[in-house]
């Protein structure tokens, strides 16, 4: 079975301190990863997927088969970052297979 | 562009009743897929639907039905309501056939049901 497991629901850091969401998961075959991320009042919104290998808003992830998991990394929070974060995950180009997410984890930025 | 529609925003239904959702995909995308989240969870996937039929189903009861239109619009229907059926309902476009198509999520429909 997928599942996709993110330990922390809230995270509290400092403006410039650096940022890590957990993501760890469970497929038997070749995943694709994804983080979406919702800010107050907005719609749910992909923010990177690994196979594009890009940075959106200084932030990385680098998806670990070995660890089955697929950390979100920023090295510098900024408080426009505060929001919600799910991980989800799908059969590696599967076009349209629906996606399972994890609970998702609020990342808090204080000034 | 408007993106991906849904209405109505809020609704609040009395248990047993039945309520019916929309969603308006983004332009030229033609597939739906439907998504219910509980407070506190992440979206958990119900059905999608994709040249007017059900494609793909997740874990959830026969009281749950959905139907797609020709103009790649689509309907969620929940029967009987329960009160665990109280939920962000999110609906998310796509494009079939393309390899690494991106999906587009909806504001969602808030349904409490009391």
């Amino acid at each position: 079975a997928q599942r996709v497991t993110q330990p922390e629901k809230l995270l509290s850091v400092f403006k410039g301190a650096p940022v890590e969401l957990k993501c760890n998961y469970s497929y038997s075959g070749s995943p694709e990863l994804f983080w979406y991320v919702q800010y107050s009042r907005q719609r749910l919104q992909l923010l990177l997927r690994h196979i594009s290998r890009e940075s959106i808003k200084g932030f990385t992830a680098d998806l670990n088969k070995g660890e089955t998991s697929f950390h979100l990394k920023k090295p510098f929070a900024q408080e426009e970052d505060s929001a919600m974060y799910y991980c989800a995950l799908s059969p590696l180009h599967s076009g349209n297979t629906p996606l399972v997410f994890g609970k998702g984890t609020r990342l808090s930025v204080i000034a | 562009d408007a993106g991906v529609t849904q209405s109505p925003t809020h609704l609040i239904k009395t248990r047993g009743q039945q309520v019916t959702l929309r969603c308006s995909p983004k332009s030229g995308h033609d597939t739906v897929s439907w998504y219910q989240q509980a407070l506190g969870q992440g979206p958990q996937f119900i059905f999608q639907y994709y040249e007017e039929e059900e494609r793909q189903r997740g874990n959830f009861p026969d009281r749950f039905s959905g139907h797609q239109f020709p103009n790649y619009s689509s309907e969620l229907n929940v029967n009987a309501l329960l009160l665990g059926d109280s939920a962000l309902y999110l609906c998310a476009s796509s494009l079939r056939g393309q390899r690494n198509t991106e999906a587009f999520f909806g504001q969602g429909t808030r349904l409490t049901v009391v």
